[in-house]
């Protein structure tokens, strides 16, 4: 029984390029939240898609920032242009319903922009 | 908006020292509360969680928290802390149907041998 899977663990990118972070949800899981961390700040919520849908995108930033979870495949969240601030820790969590229920959390991808 | 307080960023004890973590939350109504363990590396791993019932909850390793309404508090204890204890503590509630969980800003506790 897999757990939530995120790729790459580790990725370094050049200021400017793009970054495209992956995470394919536990099996049966329908729900994707996409989380930042960042040292002395926690965990802070970016976006949350379901199937082919963004539910809630409230927490990412408008530019440069997107998401999507296709109907096959993992969900992506792709940083265009990357800069130095956008170097921290993203982890995925999926959860097999909407509310009020156990968030399992990937391994998470460690971006570096150098 | 919801909001989650952790007040005790950083924590260092002794093996074998009692601990208590806090957590408050803002939100008056219904709520859902977990905490989450993050060891060294790796990812987030739940710990326990409080839907209903019992107010006093029981996890793994030993873990226990309550919820006490009154004080909007659900605060994690452990009687007897051990070095592989060391790891970062995140508390998160769901409030008022809402579907996305809120964070705290998480407690890095440090246990020594």
């Amino acid at each position: 029984n897999a757990g939530v899977m995120q790729n790459p663990r580790h990725l370094v990118r050049r200021r400017g390029q793009e970054a495209r972070l992956r995470c394919s949800p536990m099996k049966g899981h329908s729900h994707v939240y996409w989380y930042r961390q960042l040292p002395e700040e926690g965990l802070k919520f970016m976006v949350y898609l379901q199937k082919e849908n963004i539910i809630d995108e409230s927490g990412m930033p408008k530019e440069r920032f997107s998401a999507e979870f296709p109907k096959e495949g993992p969900s992506i969240l792709r940083i265009q242009q990357v800069v130095r601030g956008d170097s921290a820790a993203y982890f995925c969590a999926s959860s097999p319903r909407s509310m009020n229920t156990e968030a399992f959390f990937g391994q998470g991808t460690r971006l570096t922009v150098v | 908006a919801q909001s989650v307080s952790q007040h005790n960023h950083h924590v260092i004890l002794s093996e074998a020292a009692s601990l208590e973590l806090g957590c408050n939350y803002s939100y008056g109504g219904t709520v859902n509360l977990f905490w989450y363990v993050q060891y060294p590396g790796q990812h987030l791993q739940l710990l326990l969680k409080y839907f209903s019932g019992d107010p006093l909850v029981k996890g793994i390793k030993g873990f226990e928290a309550e919820f006490i309404k009154s004080k909007f508090s659900f605060n994690l204890r452990k009687p007897s802390v051990q070095w592989s204890d060391t790891a970062e503590y995140f508390c998160a509630v769901y409030s008022g149907g809402s579907y996305i969980p809120t964070f705290g800003r998480g407690t890095s506790l440090i246990v020594h041998p």
